[in-house]
């Protein structure tokens, strides 16, 4: 059983620029969550992706935008990036998404913006 | 006021001792996470309760529901404890968002 993986491990960028970052779920899963943590602060979820359709977003802008296949792995799009975009992006993927599934996370990407 | 609330924010330990690490939250949850941080980003689940205590070796997880109040107990703390512990809690509903608090940064010391 392959467990969740993220790619790439680190990203360097500027602002303005945009960056897409990678989540395969692990095997069986169908539903997928994004989360952003920024230094020394808990995670903060960005969306949720169920069966491809986006199942619920966080307080975060339209520029964070995502896509689910139908291998159900998963993208974050980040456009226009601006300095605190700078964190640890997490994603976690979950049997069905309910409450009472335990969401298994990736190592994370983490992104710089300069 | 953030939902959910941890104390402590820090907490250093000596081999062998009892750990306790608090959470408190201030919605109505369908379960609430514990989940163990590692240097690097890592994280691993350790606990989902909705009610009740569990345990799994010397990790214990207790909730009060009518309190709003959840604690992560180690025993027996060895410095391979040493870890970000972060409570999150899920509000239920559809939206299956997790909520999450800022962490305990737990050191044990040999």
């Amino acid at each position: 059983e392959t467990g969740v993986t993220q790619s790439p491990t680190h990203l360097i960028k500027t602002r303005g620029q945009q960056v897409t970052l990678r989540c395969s779920s692990q095997s069986g899963h169908n539903t997928v969550s994004w989360y952003q943590q920024a230094l020394g602060q808990g995670p903060q979820f960005i969306f949720q992706y169920y069966r491809e359709e986006e199942n619920g977003r966080g307080n975060f802008p339209p520029r964070f935008s995502g896509l689910q296949f139908p291998n159900y792995s998963s993208e974050l799009n980040v456009n226009a990036l601006e300095l605190d975009d700078s964190a640890l992006y997490l994603c976690a993927s979950s049997f069905s998404g309910a409450s009472t599934d335990t969401q298994y996370f990736g190592p994370g990407t983490r992104l710089t913006v300069l | 006021k953030n939902e959910v609330e941890q104390s402590p924010q820090n907490l250093t330990a000596q081999e062998g001792e009892f750990i306790t690490i608090n959470c408190s939250y201030s919605v109505g949850i369908s379960a609430l996470h514990w989940l163990q941080q590692h240097p690097g980003g890592g994280i691993v689940s350790l606990f989902m309760l909705s009610s009740g205590k569990k345990k799994h070796g010397r990790l214990i997880a207790t909730i009060n529901i009518q309190e709003k109040h959840s604690s992560l107990h180690i025993t027996a703390s060895h410095p391979r404890d040493s870890a970000v512990y972060i409570c999150a809690v899920h509000s239920g509903g559809s939206n299956y968002k997790l909520t999450f608090g800022k962490g305990t940064l737990l050191t044990v010391n040999p």
